[in-house]
């Protein structure tokens, strides 16, 4: 049974570009959360999606943006990078609340 | 204002001792508390949780404490082993409200048990 999938594993772009981050959720959840993880501290919360819907959002700024599709799969997007959006990204799913796992991640390197 | 905190960035730890991993909160509106444990290049991966109407939750070697009244959770890891070695983060959540899947979690405790 397939875990929670991120894609892709591995990113570098350059200040001012877009980028567009993939996660599919296990079989069942309904629900995504992105986090953003820099070095040395833990996970912040950027977004949750339940049933296509945003249920929640961190404090992030308006370039961050993300949708869930009708399978469930969602897709976070960064517009205007900035070396600070260099980070682990992760993808966490649910059924609703409780049980979050996680997926291993994308890191994202903005040169 | 950081509202889940992990006073300790590390802890070393011989083989066979308990580990004891500490984290606090200042929001009394928390009442699920969740402990992972996180490996290099790998996402975390959920150990043990707590709801606030309990008070103690065990798993095998893994048992999680809350002491509400001091906003004060623990994770005891007995006996340790080199496997256990890892980022250990402590993440709290209001289950029973509108937090929907929103985790809060500490900044993380590395733990390394020596053989």
């Amino acid at each position: 049974d397939a875990g929670v999938t991120q894609s892709p594993t591995h990113l570098i772009k350059t200040r001012g570009q877009h980028v567009t981050l993939r996660c599919s959720p296990i079989s069942g959840h309904k629900s995504v959360s992105w986090y953003q993880q820099v070095l040395g501290q833990g996970p912040q919360f950027i977004f949750q999606y339940y049933e296509k819907e945003e249920r929640g959002r961190g404090n992030f700024p308006d370039r961050f943006s993300a949708r869930q599709f009708p399978n469930y799969s969602s897709e976070l997007n960064v517009n205007a990078l900035l070396l600070g959006d260099s980070a682990l990204y992760l993808c966490a799913s649910s059924l609703l609340t409780g049980g979050y796992t996680f997926g291993s991640g994308t890191r994202l390197t903005v040169v | 204002d950081q509202q889940v905190k992990q006073n300790s960035p590390s802890l070393s730890v011989q083989e066979g001792r308990i580990s004891i991993l500490n984290c606090d909160y200042t929001n009394s509106m928390f009442d699920y508390f969740l402990w992972y444990k996180k490996y290099p290049a790998e996402g975390p991966t959920f150990l043990i949780s707590i709801s606030s109407i309990k008070d103690k939750n065990e798993d095998g070697r893994f048992t999680v404490f809350l002491n509400k009244s001091a906003k004060h959770l623990s994770l005891h890891i007995v006996p340790s082993q080199p496997g256990d070695s890892a980022v250990y983060f402590c993440a709290v959540t209001n289950a029973g409200g509108t937090s929907y899947g929103k985790l809060t979690f500490g900044q993380g405790t590395i733990l390394t048990v020596h053989p």
